[in-house]
Parts: C-alpha cells; structure tokens; sequence
C-alpha cells in the first residue's frame, strides 16, 4: 500500500527545536516532489516546504527556521524545525506530489508553548 | 505570502449543484491548472481533482473543476449528504517558487 506516516511532533518551548520524520512505503521517496503542509488549529492549509533530488524551497513564515531533509536510504523525508514560535503550532502533514499532492499522511500535531 | 481567494462558505440544497471559486493572480491560477482537495473534520485532506479537470482514480464525476482567467472552479453536482466538507484550491506560484493555497471553502448540504 502506497502511504506516508509522520511522527516525531509534540510540545516544545517558544525558541525549541524539533524533528519531525516521514515514513515512506509502496514507493521510492526519492523519485517523486515532496511535501510539508501544516495547518493551524480551525484553520486552513499552509504550504511549508518541498524538496527533490538537491532541490529544496520555503515558505517565507518558515524560511532560515525549518529544513528540509530526505534520507533515500530510508526511504523518509524530514523536517528540522528551529527557533520555533507560537504561531508554528499546528498538525504537520507530509505529502507526495505526483500530479498535485496525491497522498498525505494523517499528520503529526506540533505545540509550541510555554 | 500571496494566498489565494475563497468564498468562506457555500450552502445548497440536498441534489443540487454548488459552485466553489479560487482567485488568484497571473503568478499562479492564471497560468496554472489548480488541484482541488476536500478536507473532512479531523482527517487529512484528499486530492479531488488536479491541473484543472482531472479526477483520481476513485473520485466522482460529480466533481468536475474549471478555470476562466484568472479563477479556478469546482462545481459538485448532485450534492449529497457526504460532499459536506472543506474544499481547498492549490496552484504552484511562479513568482514566489512556492506553493499556495486558498483558505477553504465550507460546502454546506442543506
């Protein structure tokens, strides 16, 4: 079955860092665009992030904060999230672009508090 | 950045066809076909439609999508109990090298 599975959200303090992973299977993650999409609480999507091959591009809200990551030998792509702030809260999804976003994860939720 | 316009809700009536709009600018719905998703409370979102008017496999004729100049459309006919969602519209902007998204539409079966 072709999906994707994210994990590593969770609470972290304002100015906190962390990692978020997302599992592929049922496809080579290094053959396709891939993506980071994150919405708020009752609010709607964001795009954060996507890379292929040595490609990688931003949202400006994230842009010099968040990194973009695959590793193809474990067939998972990553999010490092740094400096963060109140306003990243949010559930993170992962998605795989193949004529648009085709496949997405069920997310993995990120709370930035104190 | 630059987002693109949604009206926040749609209602109509049980069979009967709703009209979903996205606007944007020439950057992005106005060169570029739109994917449409639908979003259910709780769950990730599901692609519906893509580069305009194509369906994923699985996905319904009800749902057929559109663009004139600079505005994207997804028109459901038929509406039915379950098309009772958010819908979001999504192009590539080639100005800012980023994707954007619309804020939603609430489609509303009454």
């Amino acid at each position: 079955e072709v999906q994707v599975v994210e994990s590593g959200g969770g609470l972290v303090q304002p100015g906190g860092s962390l990692r978020l992973s997302c599992a592929a299977s049922g496809f080579s993650l290094s053959t396709y665009w891939m993506h980071w999409v994150r919405q708020a609480p009752g609010k709607g999507l964001v795009w954060v992030s996507h890379t292929f091959a040595d490609d990688t591009y931003y949202g400006d809200s994230v842009k010099g904060r968040f990194t973009i990551s695959r590793d193809n030998t474990k067939n998972t792509l990553y999010l490092q999230m740094n400096s963060l702030r109140a306003e990243d809260t949010a559930v993170y999804y992962c998605a795989r672009e193949h004529d648009s976003f085709d496949i997405w994860g069920q997310g993995t939720m990120v709370t930035v508090s104190s | 950045q630059a987002g693109l316009t949604q009206p926040p809700s749609v209602s109509e009536a049980l069979g009967q066809t709703a009209t979903l709009t996205c606007t944007g600018n020439n950057n992005n719905t106005g060169n570029q076909g739109a994917a449409w998703l639908l979003q259910y409370q709780g769950h990730p979102p599901k692609l519906l439609s893509y580069r305009n008017n194509n369906r994923p496999s699985g996905i319904s004729e009800r749902f057929s999508a559109s663009r004139s100049g600079k505005t994207a459309s997804l028109t459901i006919t038929g509406l039915q109990p379950e098309d009772e969602a958010d819908y979001y519209c999504s192009v590539w902007d080639s100005s800012l090298n980023a994707w954007v998204f619309g804020g939603g539409t609430k489609v509303t079966v009454l």
